[in-house]
């Protein structure tokens, strides 16, 4: 089993509607979790991390978190075309260094 | 507030031939991340350094692979001699607090 596991899709979304991604970890001790977005040719660049189980918001993005199902979501509300990107998920290590593993992305395209 | 960056974008070198790619990390940021992703995998972890330490270097894949970090500010990856495995996107991240990390644009290495 994979460490982070994600959909690698494509996964294609109506401009306007709910994007959903999602992410697995196999690792039960892991505390923090962070998605990043990463539009081709460009470097990743941190949108979300969250720290506690619940739901996390800030603006259209909202991070979901459930430790017991070892489960790591991100919701984009009202999906613009400028959404369209990799999205990847993010678990770093607890070992003192924060060296983050990552699952292989969603790829995420907004129709217009 | 000037952001991770990298350098050369793009290297195309023959197998056998040395290629030496820079990191400069945000101002005032002590952690120093490589990373790397090659074709349809994840971005997988190479080293950590804390100022001029290497505090981790257990995703380093091999002895070609140097990498050093001058006065604990820029830092260099050194590939000698490459071979056709080595080609891939190499980011570089850095970090105020080890556990946000703010990557880099990326340097494309190919080998021929």
């Amino acid at each position: 089993q994979k460490e982070v596991e994600q959909n690698s899709g494509p996964l294609s979304v109506p401009e306007g509607a709910i994007a959903s991604l999602n992410c697995t970890y196999s690792d039960r001790v892991s505390q923090s979790f962070f998605w990043y977005r990463q539009y081709s040719g460009k470097s990743p660049e941190l949108i979300m991390s969250i720290y506690s189980n619940g739901d996390k918001e800030d603006g259209r993005f909202t991070a979901q978190l459930n430790k017991a199902s070892q489960y790591v979501s991100l919701l984009i509300r009202d999906s613009q075309p400028s959404d369209s990107a990799t999205y990847l998920c993010a678990v770093p290590s607890n070992f003192g260094n924060e060296k983050l593993t990552f699952g292989t992305g969603t790829r995420l395209t907004i129709i217009p | 507030e000037a952001g991770v960056t990298q350098f050369p974008s793009h290297s195309v070198i023959e197998k056998g031939q040395t290629v030496t790619l820079r990191c400069d990390p945000i101002s005032g940021h002590d952690n120093l991340y490589w990373y790397r992703r090659v074709m349809g995998k994840e971005i997988k972890f190479l080293l950590h350094f804390v100022k001029e330490s290497k505090q981790d270097e257990s995703g380093m894949p091999n002895n070609r692979f140097l990498a050093e970090r001058t006065g604990g500010t820029y830092s260099t990856l050194k590939v000698q001699p490459a071979e056709l495995e080595d080609s891939g996107v190499y980011f570089c991240a850095s970090s105020q607090t080890a556990i946000e990390q703010y990557f880099g644009p990326g340097t494309r290495l190919t080998v021929t």
